[in-house]
């Protein structure tokens, strides 16, 4: 059963203008949650996180937003660069419990 | 800071054929973690290892797949015999903190394809 979902698995985005990538979770448990991003040949690379305590958890460009009724969050990336190029993941876990992946969304900035 | 190391970078094998693939973790990191990420897929975990001792093996295939960590520091992941279904990309990654709350550090992965 896939706990974590990403249902787009690729999205384009104009240079300058804002990404909005999304996540759903089925599990409440979840109590943590996470981003990803992966370059070609390489690893997955941490990228930002949230606790279940907060709503919205900002870094420099990068911000995420956790809906926990709607069991949904979603990353905005402000504004967009070409080395935003990516495929990002998002995760979650409950306790000291392991990550669970979602499928991941290929994102492409447009110059 | 050296990062998470691993070999093969690829391998192709036939089936019922062996392979083995190589971590070795960021120094100081306790935690170290075998991901399977088959194409269009997330990353599954296979095997989380404490030291080296196995924290949680529940998805690993135990009838083809073992792991070892010896002295707590590098790791190996073996399967015997191999199935068309294992290709895929296999992840090591590391941790101070165990759990789902420790940043993962990941290494560039080991693809296999099985033919």
């Amino acid at each position: 059963d896939q706990q974590v979902k990403q249902n787009s698995p690729s999205l384009s985005v104009q240079e300058g203008r804002i990404s909005i990538l999304n996540c759903d979770y089925t599990n409440s448990m979840f109590d943590y949650f996470l981003w990803y991003k992966k370059y070609p040949a390489e690893g997955p690379t941490f990228l930002i996180s949230i606790s279940s305590i907060k709503d919205k958890n900002e870094d420099g460009r990068f911000t995420v937003f956790l809906n926990k009724s709607a069991k949904h969050l979603s990353l905005h990336i402000v504004p967009s660069q070409p080395g935003d190029s990516a495929v990002y993941f998002c995760a979650a876990s409950f306790g000291n419990e392991k990550l669970t992946f979602g499928t991941g969304t290929r994102l492409t900035i447009i110059p | 800071e050296a990062g998470v190391a691993q070999s093969p970078r690829y391998k192709i094998i036939e089936k019922r054929q062996s392979v083995a693939f190589w971590c070795n973790p960021i120094s100081g990191h306790a935690t170290l973690y075998w991901y399977q990420q088959i194409l269009g897929q997330g990353p599954k975990l296979l095997i989380q290892f404490q030291n080296n001792g196995v924290v949680d093996d529940s998805q690993l295939p135990k009838d083809r797949f073992s792991a070892e960590r010896l002295k707590g520091v590098d790791s190996t992941l073996k399967i015997q015999p191999a199935k068309l279904e294992d290709s895929a990309v296999y992840l090591c990654a590391s941790s101070l903190l165990a759990g789902g709350t420790g940043e993962l550090f990941f290494g560039e992965g080991s693809r296999l394809t099985v033919l």
